[in-house]
């Protein structure tokens, strides 16, 4: 039972352009979501998150989106940079037991010059 | 400030030996938990540690134990290894217990033949 879906792979964008990621969950009592980032042979690194209090959270060039009715948030990535290019990774936790991550499959993001 | 540490980074076991795994969070954290992350299903929370103390636990078998000291210096055990524990164990530190923001070492890769 896979409780937070990704269910694009991967997504080929153009550099400069918008990158949309998209991620969906299941479990109502999720109330905190998050973003992170991973290249090969490291680790995830922690991009932005957002509280189910709010709807938008932006940070530079990222900017979180949550649709609580829909159970759908997304990444917005502008512009995108080659730098960009990793796995991107959803992951919810709920308000009892916070530190426990449920993560998302994943989407390979590749930015094309 | 340094990241999170883990070691070994490469393992190499045979079926029913055990491992431990080691983790040092970031100077100054005092949480850390565990996750596996294998293609078929990805990142899975194993377990988490705050001040010696075991606060939570994922679903799975009980082969699967951890500890943590007093410098919040964490170890995970596997014993009777099987071919599907072949997987990249994760560590992740965040300051106190139930953060939602965890920071990720760069994992140990551990294949079981």
């Amino acid at each position: 039972d896979q409780q937070v879906k990704q269910n694009s792979p991967s997504l080929s964008v153009q550099e400069g352009r918008i990158s949309i990621l998209n991620c969906d969950y299941t479990n109502s009592m999720f109330d905190y979501f998050l973003w992170y980032k991973k290249y090969p042979a490291e680790g995830p690194t922690f991009l932005i998150s957002i509280s189910s209090i709010k709807d938008k959270n932006e940070d530079g060039r990222f900017t979180v989106f949550l649709n609580k009715s829909a159970k759908h948030l997304s990444l917005h990535i502008v512009p995108s940079q080659p730098g960009d290019s990793a796995v991107y990774f959803c992951a919810a936790s709920t308000g009892q037991g916070a530190q426990k991550l449920v993560f998302g499959q994943g989407t390979r993001l590749t930015i094309n010059p | 400030k340094a990241g999170v540490t883990q070691t070994p980074r490469y393992l190499i076991k045979t079926r029913g030996q055990q491992v431990t795994l080691s983790c040092s969070p970031i100077s100054g954290h005092r949480s850390v938990s565990w996750y596996q992350q294998t293609p078929g299903q990805g990142l899975q929370f194993l377990f988490e540690y705050f001040s010696e103390t075991q606060r939570n636990k994922g679903n799975f078998p009980g082969r699967f134990s951890g500890r943590q000291f007093s410098n919040s210096r964490s170890e995970m055990n596997v014993s009777t290894l099987e071919l599907g524990d072949s997987a990249l164990y994760l560590c992740a530190s965040s300051l106190v217990a139930g953060q939602h923001e965890q920071y990720f070492g760069p994992g140990t890769r551990l294949t079981v033949t």
